[in-house]
Protein backbone atom coordinates (compact mmCIF):
# COMPACT_ATOMS: atom_id res chain seq x y z
CA UNK A 1 0.00 0.00 0.00
CA UNK A 2 0.70 3.56 -0.78
CA UNK A 3 -0.46 5.14 2.26
CA UNK A 4 1.51 7.46 4.51
CA UNK A 5 1.84 6.26 7.75
CA UNK A 6 2.46 9.53 10.78
CA UNK A 7 4.61 9.01 13.89
CA UNK A 8 4.10 9.45 16.59
CA UNK A 9 0.35 8.23 17.06
CA UNK A 10 -0.34 10.69 19.61
CA UNK A 11 1.45 13.79 21.10
CA UNK A 12 0.66 15.83 24.39
CA UNK A 13 2.43 18.93 24.57
CA UNK A 14 2.01 22.80 26.75
CA UNK A 15 1.08 25.69 25.06
CA UNK A 16 3.99 27.32 23.58
CA UNK A 17 6.27 24.60 22.85
CA UNK A 18 6.68 22.94 19.45
CA UNK A 19 5.35 19.76 17.79
CA UNK A 20 6.43 17.78 15.07
CA UNK A 21 4.92 14.55 13.35
CA UNK A 22 6.28 12.61 10.48
CA UNK A 23 5.26 10.71 7.94
CA UNK A 24 6.20 8.43 5.97
CA UNK A 25 5.45 6.33 2.44
CA UNK A 26 6.51 4.01 0.41
CA UNK A 27 6.51 4.62 -3.77
CA UNK A 28 7.49 8.02 -5.71
CA UNK A 29 4.87 10.72 -5.57
CA UNK A 30 4.03 14.15 -7.51
CA UNK A 31 3.29 16.20 -3.98
CA UNK A 32 2.25 15.68 -0.44
CA UNK A 33 -0.10 16.99 1.72
CA UNK A 34 -0.97 17.82 5.09
CA UNK A 35 -4.09 18.17 6.73
CA UNK A 36 -6.02 18.79 10.07
CA UNK A 37 -9.19 17.34 11.66
CA UNK A 38 -10.99 18.58 14.39
CA UNK A 39 -13.23 15.81 16.21
CA UNK A 40 -14.13 13.55 13.19
CA UNK A 41 -15.16 16.49 11.16
CA UNK A 42 -14.15 17.35 7.37
CA UNK A 43 -10.33 17.45 7.51
CA UNK A 44 -8.70 20.94 6.54
CA UNK A 45 -6.09 21.28 3.98
CA UNK A 46 -3.04 22.58 5.28
CA UNK A 47 0.01 22.69 3.23
CA UNK A 48 1.14 20.95 0.06
CA UNK A 49 4.71 20.60 -0.95
CA UNK A 50 5.92 18.93 -4.50
CA UNK A 51 8.19 16.38 -4.95
CA UNK A 52 10.89 19.10 -5.88
CA UNK A 53 10.78 20.93 -2.94
CA UNK A 54 12.38 20.38 0.35
CA UNK A 55 10.90 22.98 2.97
CA UNK A 56 7.47 25.15 2.87
CA UNK A 57 6.29 27.57 5.54
CA UNK A 58 2.75 28.74 6.30
CA UNK A 59 2.25 31.05 9.45
CA UNK A 60 3.46 28.74 12.12
CA UNK A 61 3.48 25.70 10.14
CA UNK A 62 6.96 24.49 8.27
CA UNK A 63 6.81 21.47 6.35
CA UNK A 64 10.22 19.61 5.18
CA UNK A 65 10.24 16.72 2.24
CA UNK A 66 13.17 13.95 1.66
CA UNK A 67 12.19 12.04 -1.16
CA UNK A 68 15.31 9.81 -1.06
CA UNK A 69 13.76 8.89 2.33
CA UNK A 70 10.43 8.67 1.60
CA UNK A 71 9.63 11.12 4.53
CA UNK A 72 8.07 14.54 5.20
CA UNK A 73 7.67 16.13 8.76
CA UNK A 74 5.38 18.98 10.11
CA UNK A 75 5.93 21.54 12.45
CA UNK A 76 3.63 23.76 14.62
CA UNK A 77 5.77 26.23 16.33
CA UNK A 78 4.41 27.83 19.49
CA UNK A 79 1.39 25.91 19.58
CA UNK A 80 -2.22 26.93 20.93
CA UNK A 81 -5.08 24.72 21.92
CA UNK A 82 -7.06 24.91 19.15
CA UNK A 83 -4.59 23.06 17.68
CA UNK A 84 -5.63 20.42 19.34
CA UNK A 85 -6.64 17.87 16.55
CA UNK A 86 -5.89 15.00 14.27
CA UNK A 87 -3.14 15.57 11.42
CA UNK A 88 -2.79 13.59 8.58
CA UNK A 89 -0.49 13.19 5.69
CA UNK A 90 -1.46 12.61 1.86
CA UNK A 91 0.63 10.93 -1.03
CA UNK A 92 -0.49 10.19 -4.54
CA UNK A 93 0.77 7.00 -6.44
CA UNK A 94 2.46 9.32 -9.15
CA UNK A 95 -1.02 9.67 -10.10
CA UNK A 96 -3.70 12.76 -9.13
CA UNK A 97 -6.36 10.41 -9.13
CA UNK A 98 -5.50 8.75 -5.86
CA UNK A 99 -4.60 9.79 -2.69
CA UNK A 100 -3.38 7.74 0.45
CA UNK A 101 -4.35 9.23 3.98
CA UNK A 102 -1.85 7.84 7.10
CA UNK A 103 -3.86 6.92 10.27
CA UNK A 104 -2.84 10.27 11.65
CA UNK A 105 -1.25 12.12 14.83
CA UNK A 106 -3.37 12.94 16.98
CA UNK A 107 -2.20 16.14 18.67
CA UNK A 108 -3.34 17.50 22.17
CA UNK A 109 -2.19 21.06 23.23
CA UNK A 110 -2.38 21.39 27.20
CA UNK A 111 -3.22 25.00 28.04
CA UNK B 1 -17.39 27.13 5.73
CA UNK B 2 -15.28 25.34 3.33
CA UNK B 3 -17.66 25.50 0.18
CA UNK B 4 -18.60 21.64 -0.05
CA UNK B 5 -21.71 20.30 1.63
CA UNK B 6 -22.85 16.97 2.17
CA UNK B 7 -26.37 15.58 3.45
CA UNK B 8 -27.46 13.90 5.79
CA UNK B 9 -25.14 14.42 8.46
CA UNK B 10 -26.10 11.54 10.86
CA UNK B 11 -27.86 8.21 9.25
CA UNK B 12 -28.73 5.03 10.85
CA UNK B 13 -29.41 2.08 8.67
CA UNK B 14 -30.16 -1.65 8.94
CA UNK B 15 -27.91 -4.10 7.49
CA UNK B 16 -28.72 -4.82 3.81
CA UNK B 17 -30.58 -1.83 3.24
CA UNK B 18 -29.39 0.70 0.65
CA UNK B 19 -28.43 4.34 1.20
CA UNK B 20 -27.23 7.45 -0.87
CA UNK B 21 -25.20 9.71 0.32
CA UNK B 22 -25.12 13.54 -1.22
CA UNK B 23 -22.16 16.15 -2.04
CA UNK B 24 -22.25 19.60 -3.09
CA UNK B 25 -18.68 20.38 -4.62
CA UNK B 26 -17.32 24.02 -4.32
CA UNK B 27 -18.53 26.15 -7.57
CA UNK B 28 -15.72 25.62 -9.93
CA UNK B 29 -14.34 21.90 -8.99
CA UNK B 30 -14.86 19.32 -11.05
CA UNK B 31 -13.22 16.25 -9.67
CA UNK B 32 -15.02 15.04 -6.68
CA UNK B 33 -13.56 12.07 -4.28
CA UNK B 34 -14.88 9.74 -1.82
CA UNK B 35 -13.78 8.16 1.13
CA UNK B 36 -14.37 6.47 3.80
CA UNK B 37 -13.43 7.31 7.44
CA UNK B 38 -13.82 4.36 10.25
CA UNK B 39 -12.91 5.54 13.95
CA UNK B 40 -9.67 5.80 14.76
CA UNK B 41 -8.39 5.71 11.35
CA UNK B 42 -7.26 7.58 8.28
CA UNK B 43 -9.52 8.37 5.22
CA UNK B 44 -9.64 5.89 2.90
CA UNK B 45 -10.02 6.36 -0.93
CA UNK B 46 -13.15 5.11 -2.17
CA UNK B 47 -13.03 6.46 -5.44
CA UNK B 48 -12.93 9.64 -7.70
CA UNK B 49 -15.39 10.92 -10.36
CA UNK B 50 -13.81 13.84 -12.89
CA UNK B 51 -16.61 15.29 -15.34
CA UNK B 52 -19.15 12.86 -14.72
CA UNK B 53 -16.99 9.97 -14.96
CA UNK B 54 -15.22 7.40 -12.64
CA UNK B 55 -11.17 8.03 -13.26
CA UNK B 56 -9.89 6.11 -9.95
CA UNK B 57 -11.25 3.45 -7.41
CA UNK B 58 -10.01 2.10 -4.37
CA UNK B 59 -10.40 -1.60 -2.99
CA UNK B 60 -13.87 -0.94 -2.36
CA UNK B 61 -16.75 -3.61 -3.47
CA UNK B 62 -19.00 -2.81 -6.83
CA UNK B 63 -21.70 -2.38 -3.96
CA UNK B 64 -20.38 1.17 -3.33
CA UNK B 65 -21.38 3.19 -6.65
CA UNK B 66 -21.05 7.04 -7.38
CA UNK B 67 -22.61 9.45 -9.69
CA UNK B 68 -21.28 12.77 -10.81
CA UNK B 69 -23.59 15.74 -11.92
CA UNK B 70 -22.79 18.45 -14.44
CA UNK B 71 -24.07 20.99 -11.51
CA UNK B 72 -21.33 19.80 -9.46
CA UNK B 73 -23.14 17.57 -7.20
CA UNK B 74 -22.55 13.77 -6.86
CA UNK B 75 -24.04 10.93 -4.72
CA UNK B 76 -22.39 7.89 -2.97
CA UNK B 77 -24.54 4.94 -2.70
CA UNK B 78 -23.87 1.76 -0.95
CA UNK B 79 -25.78 -0.80 -1.87
CA UNK B 80 -26.36 -4.15 0.93
CA UNK B 81 -25.57 -2.34 3.90
CA UNK B 82 -23.44 -4.39 6.50
CA UNK B 83 -21.76 -4.17 10.18
CA UNK B 84 -18.29 -2.49 8.95
CA UNK B 85 -19.75 -0.54 6.49
CA UNK B 86 -20.40 2.45 9.88
CA UNK B 87 -18.06 4.83 9.15
CA UNK B 88 -17.82 8.63 8.80
CA UNK B 89 -18.08 9.48 4.74
CA UNK B 90 -16.39 12.32 3.47
CA UNK B 91 -16.79 13.90 -0.16
CA UNK B 92 -13.68 16.08 -1.28
CA UNK B 93 -13.60 18.08 -3.87
CA UNK B 94 -11.09 19.90 -6.41
CA UNK B 95 -9.90 21.47 -9.34
CA UNK B 96 -9.69 20.53 -12.49
CA UNK B 97 -7.09 17.19 -13.42
CA UNK B 98 -7.06 15.95 -9.48
CA UNK B 99 -6.26 17.38 -6.48
CA UNK B 100 -2.96 19.06 -7.13
CA UNK B 101 -3.66 21.88 -5.11
CA UNK B 102 -5.20 20.17 -2.31
CA UNK B 103 -9.13 18.90 -1.71
CA UNK B 104 -11.41 21.10 0.16
CA UNK B 105 -13.82 18.58 2.01
CA UNK B 106 -17.16 18.34 3.43
CA UNK B 107 -17.68 17.84 6.94
CA UNK B 108 -19.00 14.41 6.28
CA UNK B 109 -21.75 12.28 6.85
CA UNK B 110 -21.75 9.99 9.36
CA UNK B 111 -23.14 6.28 8.79
CA UNK B 112 -24.63 4.08 11.47
CA UNK B 113 -25.13 0.45 9.82
CA UNK B 114 -27.23 -1.44 12.85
Amino acid sequence: SQQGEEDPQALSIQEGENATMNCSYKTSINNLQWYRQNSGRGLVHLILIRSNEREKHSGRLRVTLDTSKKSSSLLITASRAADTASYFCATDDGNFNKFYFGSGTKLNVKP
Amino acid sequence: ETGVTQSPTHLIKTRGQQVTLRCSSQSGHNTVSWYQQALGQGPQFIFQYYREEENGRGNFPPRFSGLQFPNYSSELNVNALELDDSALYLCASSLEGGPIYGYTFGSGTRLTVV
